[in-house]
């Protein structure tokens, strides 16, 4: 069965480099999500892209993160100036349709740990 | 505004016992209901999902939810507990173009 992968799995950074993490969704799906779920809290939802645009995000999606679509098979979320906050476990998912309003559920990656330091 | 609160953030079983994990929501328009699982290590995986229709849900490895509007409920339930149902679970409504999840409920199973 097709599934979304994300490389690395784990991220170690100094705060205040950019990282960029990144994550091959399933080939024929066409909408990309990125959640965050800090140690010991929910997951959140950050930001969700469709062709070739955000279509929605959260608000912890600031100016600091973005996300790309470099070529036809990678989705990268980037964060320019990493903070100690920024710590969290980092999940892609993606989705034949619309996540909410279809009958296609979402495909989770097993996600990156980032760890700022 | 939307949220979902998952009552009890672990609970543990005994092997072959009802599972009963908790989930209560708010919502200002009418929601689209999701589990998820989580496995150490792993990705999120959807157990079910409602969005209209009937209000008992079935998912995968046994496990069902009912949808209770007048409780603004969705309970997750599985009759008999397995050693490999132990992980984190997820609760989340979805509304217009937001989507929410709880704060998670790890499941232990006890032999």
């Amino acid at each position: 069965e097709p599934e979304v992968t994300q490389t690395p799995s784990h991220q170690v950074t100094q705060m205040g480099q950019e990282v960029i993490l990144r994550c091959v969704p399933i080939s024929n799906h066409l909408y990309f999500y990125w959640y965050r779920q800090i140690l010991g809290q929910k997951v959140e939802f950050l930001v969700s892209f469709y062709n070739n645009e955000i279509s929605e995000k959260s608000e912890i999606f600031d100016d600091q993160f973005s996300v790309e679509r470099p070529d036809g098979s990678n989705f990268t979320l980037k964060i320019r100036s990493t903070k100690l906050e920024d710590s969290a476990m980092y999940f892609c998912a993606s989705s034949s349709q619309d996540r909410i309003l279809s009958n296609q559920p979402q495909h989770f990656g097993d996600g990156t740990r980032l760890s700022i330091l | 505004a939307q949220s979902v609160t998952q009552l009890g953030s672990h609970v543990s079983v005994s092997e072959g016992a009802l599972v009963l994990l908790r989930c209560n929501y708010s919502s200002s328009v009418p929601p689209y209901l999701f589990w998820y699982v989580q496995y150490p290590n792993q990705g999120l995986q959807l157990l079910l999902k409602y969005t209209t229709g009937a209000t008992l849900v079935k998912g995968i490895n046994g496990f069902e939810a009912e949808f209770k509007k007048s409780e603004t409920s969705f309970h997750l339930t599985k009759p008999s507990a397995h050693m490999s149902d132990a992980a984190e679970y997820f609760c989340a409504v979805g509304t217009g173009n937001q989507f929410y999840f709880g704060t998670g409920t790890s499941l232990t199973v006890i032999p």
